[in-house]
Parts: C-alpha cells; sequence; structure tokens
C-alpha cells in the first residue's frame, strides 16, 4: 500500500523559499503524477503543480513564477520549492498521488488518489 | 480558471437522513469531477471519480450523478462518522480546482 509521508521546515521567513520533499514507499513512482496541493487554516484547497515521474510538469498559473516541483524516482521522493513566500502562503501542503488518465489521444491526471498527512508551514519572521 | 460553486456552505442534518450537495461548474467539464471527503487534521480521501464512480472501500450510502456544469453528491442516510467537510474538483482543465467545500454537521 502505497504511503506518502511530507517533510521539511515547519518555518519560513518572509521573502525565502520553502522546500518540502515528499517520501513514497510501498509503491513505485512509475506512471504516475505527483502533486502538491495546499490548504491555508480554515480556507479550502489550492493545487499547486504536478509532474509526471518522467519530468513533464503542470503549474497553477497563480504559482507559477515562483514554484518550482522536482521529482527523483531513483530516491522515491518528488520537491515542492516556493519563493519569496509571504503570510499568505501559511497553509497545510499536501502531496499527493495521481493516476494517468488519457482520453482522445491526450493523458493528464485525474483523481488525487493518495495523500500525505500534510504539514503546516508557517511563513513567519 | 473554471469556478466550482458549491452548495451549501455548511448544512446540520439528522442520522438517517438524505443530504444532497450540489457543484456547479462555471462551463462545461463533461464528466470530469471528483468528490473528497476532509474529517479535521486530516488530508481529503478520494470518494467518488468521474462524478459517479465509487471508489473502492467506500460505503454505498454515498453517491454522485451529473455532467457537463451540473453535479451533485449524496448520502443516502447521514452517518455520525460522515461529519466532515465535502469538495468537488475538476480536472477538466488546468489548473485543477477545487469548490470551497461544504461542511456536513449532525443535527
Amino acid at each position: 500500500q502505497v504511503q506518502l509521508q511530507e517533510s521539511g521546515p515547519g518555518l519560513v521567513k518572509p521573502s525565502e523559499t520553502l522546500s518540502l520533499t515528499c517520501s513514497v514507499s510501498g509503491g513505485s513512482m512509475t506512471s504516475y503524477y505527483w502533486s502538491w496541493i495546499r490548504q491555508p487554516p480554515g480556507k479550502g484547497l489550492e493545487w499547486i503543480g504536478y509532474i509526471y515521474y518522467s519530468g513533464a510538469i503542470n503549474y497553477n498559473p497563480s504559482l507559477k513564477s515562483r514554484v518550482t516541483i522536482s521529482v527523483d524516482t531513483s530516491s522515491n521522493q518528488f520537491s515542492l520549492k516556493l519563493t519569496s513566500v509571504t503570510a499568505a502562503d501559511t497553509a497545510v501542503y499536501y502531496c499527493a498521488r495521481v493516476p494517468k488518465y488519457c482520453s482522445g489521444g491526450s493523458c493528464w491526471g485525474n483523481v488525487f488518489d493518495v495523500w500525505g498527512q500534510g504539514t503546516l508551514v508557517t511563513v513567519s519572521s | 480558471d473554471i469556478q466550482l460553486t458549491q452548495s451549501p456552505s455548511s448544512l446540520s442534518a439528522s442520522v438517517g437522513d438524505r443530504v444532497t450537495i450540489t457543484c456547479q461548474a462555471s462551463q462545461g467539464i463533461t464528466k470530469y469531477l471528483n468528490w473528497y471527503q476532509q474529517k479535521p487534521g486530516k488530508a481529503p480521501n478520494l470518494l467518488i471519480s468521474a462524478a459517479s464512480n465509487l471508489e473502492t472501500g467506500v460505503p454505498s450510502r454515498f453517491s454522485g450523478s451529473g455532467s457537463g456544469t451540473d453535479f451533485t453528491f449524496t448520502i443516502s442516510s447521514l452517518q455520525p462518522e460522515d461529519i466532515a467537510t465535502y469538495y468537488c474538483q475538476q480536472y477538466d482543465n488546468f489548473p485543477y480546482t477545487f469548490g470551497q467545500g461544504t461542511k456536513v454537521e449532525i443535527k
């Protein structure tokens, strides 16, 4: 059974870079997309982006200028970097697995079927 | 971006009641809509995919329907363990987006 676990600093200073890693255990990263989603305290869910195991990436345009998602299949990990953070980036950050769905000759991710437990990152000086 | 509007934002119902949540998309998304349950302090859990496909292990009292712009999520008989916030999510277009959530409480 695949399990995901986020790790990284829980406190980041304004203007600095938020860095998180998601470790994947109990399964292969092959043929899946791997995603980051965040949830500010008491608010709803925001998709940050995802990366295919082979490296193809899609980002949310609202964050694209500040976000980098990378994958290391040899270590069974993928990572998130968010630059120039502000208090508005304070949130619980989740990593999630996304199966590939294909239709009409195109393929993309469809559901967030396995989630990490989430990690709270607070942006504060 | 495709906006998903859930209604209501919150509801209170009795154990055994039928509960219905709607999700309206700002443009047609065929059947590319999922429903998640999130309990306090926990990650969301996928209940229904592609508008109406019940995920393995999910109780049959949960169901989903709809296509295009209008979708419905139903709990046929509310149980105490169903207390949670429910979210719809579309994967028809990037960026993927979620509804604002519907908080379900017991009366």
